[in-house]
């Protein structure tokens, strides 16, 4: 079964703890996306990476890290930094970027709560 | 940049009734649309897209969206809505300039009364 994949569905950060939201796809895709998702204001960019080894910020990058070494894996890391990390957190994959635009296709989310 | 704006929080149709959600975008050219539905707790599933053509997209689960340039919207559509269309329902631009970025309206919440 071709798709994407996030884990764990449910995570929980103490003050002062990095966490890592892991996103795997399976699908042969270029690009991946994280987004952030708050009630009320649709979904913002954190970080996307069009090819491996490679990535850039988004609209709201303060307080995230990223890492591309593989085409399957876009892990996302929330640091200590990012002071209301409290949100859904939604991983996305879309084919390569040449020749247009390409449709997104979303992994199920995780739920990230502070303790 | 592109902007998306989606009047409606919340909307609540009865079980049969027909259905319109409203999207409107800003953006200097012609743009790529997307509809997304997202159950509570899940991802977000593609519904429809437009990128040229036809201006009547038809997509999955009974839902057509019509593109409008001269009014900058791309509503979506069901003539009966069953009660497990209830869900958040997103609208996305994305420009033909920037790569594969997409901008996301705030969503519509629709409730199906019985």
């Amino acid at each position: 079964d071709g798709g994407i994949t996030q884990s764990p569905k449910y995570l929980f950060r103490k003050e002062g703890q990095n966490v890592t939201l892991s996103c795997e796809q399976n699908l042969n895709h270029d690009a991946m996306y994280w987004y952030r998702q708050d009630p009320g204001q649709g979904l913002r960019l954190i970080y996307y990476s069009q090819i491996v080894n490679d990535f850039q910020k988004g609209d709201i990058a303060e307080g995230y890290s990223v890492s591309r070494e593989k085409k399957e894996s876009f892990p996302l890391t929330v640091t200590s930094a990012q002071k209301n990390p409290t949100a859904f957190y939604l991983c996305a994959s879309s084919p390569s970027r040449t020749g247009g635009i390409k449709t997104q296709y979303f992994g199920p989310g995780t739920r990230l709560l502070v303790l | 940049a592109q902007s998306v704006t989606q009047p409606d929080i919340h909307i609540t149709v009865s079980e049969g009734a027909s259905l319109e959600l409203r999207c409107n975008y800003s953006y200097g050219a012609t743009p790529y649309l997307f509809w997304y539905v997202q159950s509570p707790g899940q991802g977000l599933q593609l519904l429809l897209k437009y990128f040229s053509g036809d201006t009547l997209v038809q997509g999955i689960k009974g839902f057509e969206a019509e593109f409008k340039r001269s009014q900058s919207s791309f509503n979506l559509r069901k003539p009966s809505v069953h009660w497990s269309d209830a869900a958040e329902y997103f609208c996305a631009v994305g420009a033909r300039n920037a790569g594969n970025m997409l901008t996301f309206g705030g969503g519509t919440r629709l409730m199906v009364k019985p």
